[in-house]
């Protein structure tokens, strides 16, 4: 089935400051890379998405990055804020019809 | 914003009982979805359903667990026979699009305590 490893487990920035998270996932026919935001105690919830059609995606500090080739994406969060700590989870279909999710990053970011 | 509900918030039940998490998915939705979360840990897929069928399931989703949606709004998980390991966060997700392409929509989660 679809493996889908992410890192850094942890992540603790200075606020201002950029945060990068990877994930490589291993079903070449996977074509849609959401990435979640999880926050203590809540529920996932969707904080940008890339389609295999494109290999960048931008929205105002936050963008995600594709490389089908080598089977990798990132997500990238500028100008960081304390608001942004969270569990970031990105995730890769498998078989056109489900989700697999990496095992989270915790993104700590100080004021 | 329409959202997809969950109950109970919370249930606590004794080992070896039968447990049935409820979720109500967004109206248009076609496609749901049982996810578990263990405190800490990754969001793990359990099964997916889809035109009143099991789509896809994995390793975890075994003979004690089944999915249903008996009246057509409701959509629901249901673990025959509870384990201690069971303890942990049951997300219910839907989309109105095959998991594979579109974005899933979490509930609020159910909180599942196995003593």
């Amino acid at each position: 089935g679809e493996n889908v490893e992410q890192h850094p487990s942890t992540l603790s920035v200075q606020e201002g400051d950029s945060a990068v998270i990877k994930c490589t996932y291993s079903d070449s026919a996977s074509n849609y890379f959401p990435w979640y935001k999880q926050e203590l105690g809540k529920r996932p919830q969707l904080i940008i998405d890339i389609r295999s059609n494109v290999g960048e995606k931008k929205d105002q500090r936050i963008a995600v990055t594709l490389n089908k080739t080598a089977k990798h994406f990132s997500l990238h969060i500028t100008e960081t804020q304390p608001e942004d700590s969270a569990v970031y989870f990105c995730a890769a279909t498998i078989n056109n019809n489900d989700m697999r999710f990496g095992a989270g990053t915790r993104l700590t970011v100080k004021p | 914003e329409p959202e997809v509900t969950q109950t109970p918030s919370h249930q606590v039940t004794q080992m070896g009982q039968e447990v049935i998490l409820r979720c109500v998915p967004i109206s248009n939705h076609l496609y749901f979805y049982w996810y578990r979360q263990i405190l800490g840990q990754k969001v793990e897929f359990l099964v997916s359903f889809y035109n009143n069928e099991i789509s896809e399931k994995s390793e975890i989703f075994d003979d004690q667990f089944s999915v249903e949606r008996p009246d057509g709004s409701n959509f629901t998980l249901k673990i025959r026979s509870t384990k201690l390991e069971d303890s942990a966060m049951y997300f219910c997700a839907t989309s109105p699009l095959a998991g594979g392409t579109g974005e899933l929509f979490f509930g609020e989660g159910s909180r599942l305590t196995v003593l």
